[in-house]
């Protein structure tokens, strides 16, 4: 079935520094969905985005759509400790799969 | 509404035996999910069920079993446990596409096979 590549990884930052983590799909997206999971806790939903270069922010979160539809991105402008978490990514038809995940770290 | 929930929260399995993981939604969804979570791994789908009576293989089925034969109800079922299905499982479910609210998720199962 179709995948979605998420990068990185892993990301490890300090406090106040910002955060990007990226999800790639070879074929056309009808939708994606952002979830973050805290550690020993379930996804919780942060956000979808449909339309072709869609831009939207929760306060310090900015969530991207690319213009073809193939890409999106998550951005945290200066991270807080709270922002610890897996940062995934999942694109949504009938199933609904998911990207393998970035694991934030932030150092006080 | 207690959104998503699931039974038992933990569960211990000798190879071979079979155990049946609840999942049960009070949203009147339509759409619901298992998926499994390896430890420091992402999600994968086992399976998914778009109606009552409606299921599909996921990724990852080989080794269960499901069925919807209500809109509240998606148990998973494991025939013969195997090492390998040790896991964290998750249940979903969502209303429809696009959901627009993303879906719930229940709060897991932790599942040891040993």
């Amino acid at each position: 079935g179709q995948q979605v590549m998420q990068i990185p990884q892993y990301q490890h930052v300090q406090e106040g520094e910002d955060f990007t983590t990226y999800c790639n799909s070879s074929t056309t997206l009808s939708n994606i969905q952002w979830y973050k999971q805290r550690p020993g806790g379930h996804p919780v939903f942060l956000i979808q985005l449909v339309k072709s270069g869609e831009v939207k922010k929760q306060k310090r979160l900015t969530f991207q759509f690319g213009e073809a539809k193939k890409n999106s991105s998550l951005h945290i402008t200066a991270t807080q400790t709270t922002d610890v978490g897996t940062y995934f990514c999942a694109r949504v038809n009938n199933d609904m799969r998911f990207g393998a995940g970035t694991r934030l770290t932030v150092k006080p | 509404n207690a959104g998503v929930t699931q039974t038992p929260k933990f569960r211990i399995l000798k190879i071979g035996q079979s155990m049946t993981l609840q999942c049960t939604q009070d949203m009147n969804h339509n759409y619901m999910y298992w998926y499994r979570q390896d430890p420091g791994m992402g999600l994968k789908l086992i399976y998914y069920s778009v109606g009552a009576g409606i299921t599909d293989k996921g990724e990852v089925p080989n080794g269960y079993n499901v069925s919807r034969s209500t809109t509240e109800d998606f148990p998973l079922r494991l025939e013969l446990a195997a090492p390998s299905q040790t896991s964290v499982y998750f249940c979903a479910s969502s209303y429809g596409r696009p959901a627009g609210a993303g879906e719930g998720f229940g709060p897991g199962t932790r599942l040891t096979v040993t």
